[in-house]
């Protein structure tokens, strides 16, 4: 166990729906990224969260959004889904801004 | 437009030899590099890093190369062990600004063979 949480593990849902997905960082970690891996594809950078701040945007579409609660908890939220939005959505968590990443198991987001 | 590009999608490799995985990169305002080893159904976990000032990091059995004149840095595992097989990642960060985000490879499937 990594410390870091996401949930729900796996998601199978239909075209044009949204889902929220949820990662709540390791005990004491300031930051929050977001990644994206699809079928043979290495993580992409969606987007990153500082003490409840957005710190930095990657390719993120506009159908996706995200945020950091005050208890520093974040969700990804994915809308209007797509067939080629179904992949692994990592989180990853840092004490402060720097680059010692823990990541979370995944969220598997199958979109049908 | 890949900034990071690992060629081998895989590698396959007896128990107890050398185990090289490599990375290329273009971009060269990346400052800092990252392997990274991922097992089926678990998020990715940090192994080793390297600063761009330096040209070598060692620990245990695992080595980063770094050689930034040809953009290019290189994992070896020696002596490998079954445990390694896993997909190794390689990620660059400091393409400027201060949000410490990395550019990751596809990966490297490295198999090791009792």
């Amino acid at each position: 166990d990594s410390g870091v949480t996401q949930t729900p593990k796996h998601l199978i849902t239909a075209t044009g729906q949204r889902v929220t997905l949820r990662c709540s960082p390791r005990s004491g970690d300031l930051s929050v990224y977001w990644y994206q891996q699809s079928l043979d594809q290495g993580l992409q950078f969606l987007i990153q969260y500082y003490n409840g701040e957005e710190r930095a945007k990657g390719n993120i579409l506009e159908r996706f959004s995200a945020q950091q609660f005050p208890d520093l908890h974040s969700e990804l939220n994915l809308s209007s889904l797509e067939l080629g939005d179904s992949a692994l959505y990592f989180c990853a968590s840092t004490r402060q801004l720097d680059y010692g990443y823990t990541f979370g198991s995944g969220t598997r987001l199958t979109v049908v | 437009d890949q900034q990071v590009k690992q060629n081998s999608p895989s590698l396959s490799v007896q128990e107890g030899r050398i185990s090289i995985l490599n990375c290329d990169y273009t971009n060269s305002m990346f400052d800092y590099f990252l392997w990274y080893k991922k097992y089926p159904a678990e998020g990715p976990t940090f192994l080793i890093s390297i600063s761009s000032i330096k040209d070598k990091n060692e620990d245990g059995r695992f080595t980063v190369f770094l050689n930034k004149s040809a953009k290019h840095l290189s994992l070896h595992i020696v002596p490998s062990q079954p445990g390694d097989s896993a997909v190794y990642f390689c990620a660059a960060g400091g393409s400027g600004g201060s949000n410490y985000k990395l550019t990751f490879g596809k990966g490297t499937l490295l198999t090791v063979n009792p």
